[in-house]
């Protein structure tokens, strides 16, 4: 149980152009779920923070206009990429909020990321 | 500041060798959670620890709260215990449920 799927695992884009990148929880409500990227031999580093129903929570110094996020229901979360750049290429993971907490996930369901690279 | 440390960054070992990982945080945590990175990106959760210890198979973990240090133990270490290991913590509680990394710890084990 408590699986978080994460689509796509990979995408190339075009400078200029907008990624949607959605994480669904297949089997439980995800009532709270966490962006993160991680760059290279870096640990990661969250985005922001999405509540359903409600706006998301941005870390500090993560562009709101940039990445949004639509967290519309209680089993599916949104990060769009918009007018993506070269540096916004990197690995972008989701983590959804297991409200159970039940072993084996321990409240926490990571998605299996998704590699961006922007051309 | 709030920080994580992780040592070693990297461990190689060869197949059966007893493996640790260190863990050390900055201030007091409610929970601390260790995960487990594979090649291709995916995180499972291994374990979640606020006090004493926990074992899952050949995975074992510990935390000393007083010392604000935890531990990751692999027994009989196979190949396919490769991968990044990594050590979350979750400062306070209450409806604040935000995990700080630290930077992870790749293991490599040769057969």
């Amino acid at each position: 149980g408590a699986v978080v799927s994460q689509h796509p695992s990979r995408v190339i884009c075009k400078s200029g152009t907008s990624v949607k990148i959605e994480c669904r929880s297949l089997d439980f409500q995800a009532t709270t779920m966490f962006w993160y990227r991680q760059f290279p031999k870096q640990s990661l580093m969250l985005m922001a923070t999405s509540n359903e129903g409600s706006k998301a929570t941005y870390e500090q110094g993560v562009e709101k206009d940039k990445f949004l996020i639509n967290h519309a229901s209680l089993t599916l979360s949104t990060l769009t990429v918009t007018s993506a750049h070269p540096e916004d290429s990197s690995f972008y993971i989701c983590s959804a909020r297991n409200p159970t907490g039940r072993i084996p996930n321990y409240g926490y369901t990571f998605g299996s990321g998704t590699r961006l690279t922007v051309v | 500041k709030n920080e994580v440390e992780q040592s070693p960054q990297n461990l190689t070992a060869q197949e059966g060798e007893f493996i640790t990982i260190n863990c050390s945080y900055s201030v007091g945590i409610s929970a601390l959670h260790w995960l487990q990175q594979h090649p291709g990106g995916g995180i499972v959760s291994l374990f979640m620890l606020s006090s004493g210890k926990k074992k899952h198979g050949r995975l074992i973990a510990t935390i000393n709260i007083q010392e604000k240090h935890s531990s990751l133990h692999i027994t009989a270490s196979h190949p396919r215990d490769s991968a990044v290991y990594i050590c979350a913590v979750r400062w306070g509680g209450g409806s604040n449920y935000k995990l700080t990394f630290g930077k992870g710890t790749l293991l490599t084990v040769n057969p």
